[in-house]
């Protein structure tokens, strides 16, 4: 079946330092991609997505490339801050009848001053 | 524009009991879906509402029930409430049926006592 699978958290980083959620999928045809980000007592915000092969996404400094041939989305941001600190999830959808959104486990990033 | 709320934010039951959780989407979006998020299950989706239709529905029992109404408004209901209920239910909403872009609500967290 369809399934995500993200890197094991909980991920610490310095303020500034370089961030890396690797995040895989697997699913026959082509699905959409995406990366939600959940602040501390809230609900899910979509961070960005991508929705064919080598499409790059990308908002607020984060990044993450559709790989189909590693079928691989993984999130990258080259300067984090502490208000980066958050639990991120990986998620993927085929649209349609088939809309909903299949998720990985979440990833928790804290970033120290 | 007014993001997608839930009401109740917190809510407190029983075993056996029976809760009605409500999701107002943004303006304009006509299709629902309900997640629920836990920690050892992480995030699994209930079901999609468009058009007060069911168009879609995870893997889980009948216990656990939906509606929407015309003004694209939906509830859910959960019946004959378990410990393993307790809960972060999210409600999302798209523009259109399994639209892939997903707005999410800040949830109601459900504890079953």
């Amino acid at each position: 079946g369809n399934s995500v699978t993200q890197m094991e958290g909980p991920v610490t980083l310095s303020e500034e330092a370089f961030l890396t959620i690797n995040c895989t999928y697997t699913a026959t045809g082509y699905p959409s991609l995406f990366w939600y980000v959940q602040y501390p007592g809230e609900g899910l915000q979509l961070l960005l997505k991508a929705t064919k092969a080598d499409d790059k996404g990308s908002n607020k400094g984060f990044e993450a490339t559709y790989r189909k041939e590693t079928t691989s989305f993984h999130l990258e941001k080259g300067s984090v801050q502490v208000s980066d600190s958050a639990v991120y999830f990986c998620a993927l959808s085929y649209g349609g009848s088939q809309g909903n959104l299949i998720f990985g486990k979440g990833t928790k990033l804290s970033v120290k001053p | 524009k007014a993001g997608v709320t839930q009401t109740p934010r917190y809510l407190i039951k029983t075993r056996g009991q029976q809760v009605t959780l409500s999701c107002s989407p943004i303006s304009g979006h006509r299709s629902v879906s309900w997640y629920q998020q836990t920690p050892g299950q992480g995030l699994q989706f209930l079901f999609e509402y468009f058009s007060e239709t069911q168009r879609n529905k995870g893997n889980f029992p009948g216990r656990f029930s939906g509606r929407q109404f015309s003004n694209s408004r939906s509830e859910m209901n959960v019946s004959t409430l378990e410990l393993g209920d307790s809960a972060l239910y999210l409600c999302a909403s798209s523009l259109r049926e399994g639209g892939d872009t997903q707005y999410f609500g800040p949830g109601t967290r459900l504890t079953v006592l």
